[in-house]
């Protein structure tokens, strides 16, 4: 069965610091990955998604992320921090055949220092 | 289009309650699921249609729980003899078409709280 894990339940960086949050599958099968962002109190907002077009993802608010097969990973980057990216955030995979459904990690809480 | 709607948006209700919650898709889409999300957890899957067809139910959904989409457009959760367990944040969310690279539109959730 594919699983998601999702590497600290916490990550703290500096305004204009680099983000690197990780996240590690496991599929038996090519996944569909997804990075997902939520606000306190809010839905889950799509930031980028790897389709098997092209290993690097380009996303919204300069996020993007590198699928690595070798390393079972899609770990999702931003270049430089900004209060606003202050959230949480969730990796999740999907399997062709499986309607769509959506497997997540944990969730990763971002906080962002001034 | 005003997105994903879900309503209420905060519930309180006593143990042994029923409660019921709404979900509105986007207007297109096809496709709705339902998920579950605790406090510090990602989201878990409950059920999902296509129109007005349930497709999958995931063991989380027990005996207590039923979901319906009765015209193909906006769907239900009810949970009946409600417990303290069921206290959760769920989720619905909509896509046009199910394929596995779809990218699902997630309403603002209905916050349960069983006390």
């Amino acid at each position: 069965a594919q699983s998601v894990t999702q590497l600290g339940s916490h990550v703290s960086v500096s305004e204009g610091a680099l983000v690197l949050l990780r996240c590690n599958y496991s599929s038996s099968v090519p996944p569909y990955l997804f990075w997902y962002v939520q606000y306190p109190n809010q839905g889950l907002q799509l930031l980028l998604k790897y389709t098997s077009a092209a290993t690097l993802v380009k996303g919204i608010n300069d996020f993007e992320a590198e699928f690595k097969k070798s390393e079972t990973s899609f770990h999702l980057t931003k270049p430089s921090a900004h209060m606003s990216d202050a959230a949480e955030y969730f990796c999740a995979v999907s399997l062709y055949n499986q309607g769509g459904k959506l497997i997540f990690g944990q969730g990763t809480e971002l906080s962002v220092k001034p | 289009d005003t997105g994903v709607s879900q309503d209420p948006r905060h519930k309180i209700t006593k143990r042994g309650q029923n409660v019921t919650f709404r979900c509105d898709p986007i207007s297109e889409h096809n496709r709705l699921y339902w998920y579950r999300q605790t406090l510090g957890q990602g989201p878990e899957f409950l059920t999902y249609f296509q129109n007005e067809a349930q497709l999958e139910k995931s063991r989380l959904l027990s005996d207590r729980f039923s979901a319906e989409r009765p015209k193909g457009s906006f769907s239900t959760l009810e949970i009946q003899r409600t417990e303290q367990g069921d206290s959760a944040m769920y989720l619905c969310a909509s896509s046009l078409g199910g394929g596995a690279n779809t990218e699902a539109f997630f309403g603002q959730g209905t916050r349960l709280t069983v006390v």
